[in-house]
C-alpha cells in the first residue's frame, strides 16, 4: 500500500522556539495533504488542508500565523509550529490524497512536547 | 459533511466476528461511508469504503442499509491486533473529499 512518512517522529523543544514537521508521500503524488492534531484520548481534529503550489486552507479556530504550512512539491508538505508553547504539545498527523486514486493515506504521526 | 454516531466502546472475543455500527442519518446522496482505525499512538489506517452497495475486502465487510442512514463494519474473525479505535466517516469522493473524524468506537478484543 501507499506510504506516507513523517519526520521527526518525536520532538521536544523549549517554549518560544519553532518546530518544523515534514510529511512525505513516498510512492505516490499528492496535490492535497491534510494536517491533523490529536490530544490524548481525543479524536483527530483537522487543522488545515494543504494544496500544492497554493496557500493552505485553515479550519475555523486554527491560527494560520502560528501553524505555517508549505506544500512546495507533489510529495512534500511541511507544518511549522511557530513560537511553540506547552499547550501546543500534541500528536500531529498528516495525510496525503493520491492525485490519481483519490485515496487518502495517513502518516505515522509526530509527537511534539513543548517544555 | 454529514455527522456520524458510533457507540463509544465495544468488546469482542478473539476469533468471533466484530460488528461495529454507525449511524449517519444526514448523509447526502453523493457522500461515501469510510472506515478507518487507529491503533494506539499510530496514524489512522484505511479499512474500507462504500457508497450504496455492500463491500468486502481482505480486512473487513461493510454493510450499508438501503436508506443509507446507517452502516455496519464487520471484522469476520477478530484478533488481538484488531484492538483499536474505529472511525466511521462520511465524505465526498475525489478532489472534494475531506475526512473529518468523530469520536469513534474503541474496540477491545479479548482472549
Amino acid at each position: 500500500g501507499a506510504v506516507v512518512s513523517q519526520h521527526p517522529s518525536r520532538v521536544i523543544c523549549k517554549s518560544g522556539t519553532s518546530v518544523k514537521i515534514e510529511c512525505r508521500s513516498l510512492d505516490f503524488q499528492a496535490t492535497t495533504m491534510f494536517w491533523y492534531r490529536q490530544f490524548p484520548k481525543k479524536s483527530l481534529m483537522l487543522m488545515a488542508t494543504s494544496n500544492e503550489g497554493s496557500k493552505a486552507t485553515y479550519e475555523q479556530g486554527v491560527e494560520k500565523d502560528k501553524f505555517l504550512i508549505n506544500h512546495a512539491s507533489l510529495t512534500l508538505s511541511t507544518l511549522t509550529v511557530t513560537s511553540a508553547h506547552p499547550e501546543d504539545s500534541s500528536f500531529y498527523i498528516c495525510s496525503a490524497r493520491d492525485l490519481v486514486s483519490y485515496e487518502q493515506f495517513f502518516g505515522p504521526g509526530t509527537r511534539l512536547t513543548v517544555l | 459533511d454529514a455527522k456520524t454516531t458510533q457507540p463509544p466502546s465495544m468488546d469482542c472475543a478473539e476469533g468471533r466476528a466484530a460488528n461495529l455500527p454507525c449511524n449517519h442519518s444526514t448523509i447526502s446522496g453523493n457522500e461515501y461511508v469510510y472506515w478507518y482505525r487507529q491503533i494506539h499512538s499510530q496514524g489512522p489506517q484505511y479499512i474500507i469504503h462504500g457508497l450504496k452497495n455492500n463491500e468486502t475486502n481482505e480486512m473487513a465487510s461493510l454493510i450499508i442499509t438501503e436508506d443509507r442512514k446507517s452502516s455496519t463494519l464487520i471484522l469476520p474473525h477478530a484478533t488481538l491486533r484488531d484492538t483499536a479505535v474505529y472511525y466511521c466517516i462520511v465524505s465526498l469522493w475525489g478532489t472534494a473529499s475531506k475526512l473529518t473524524f468523530g469520536t469513534g468506537t474503541r474496540l477491545q478484543v479479548t482472549l
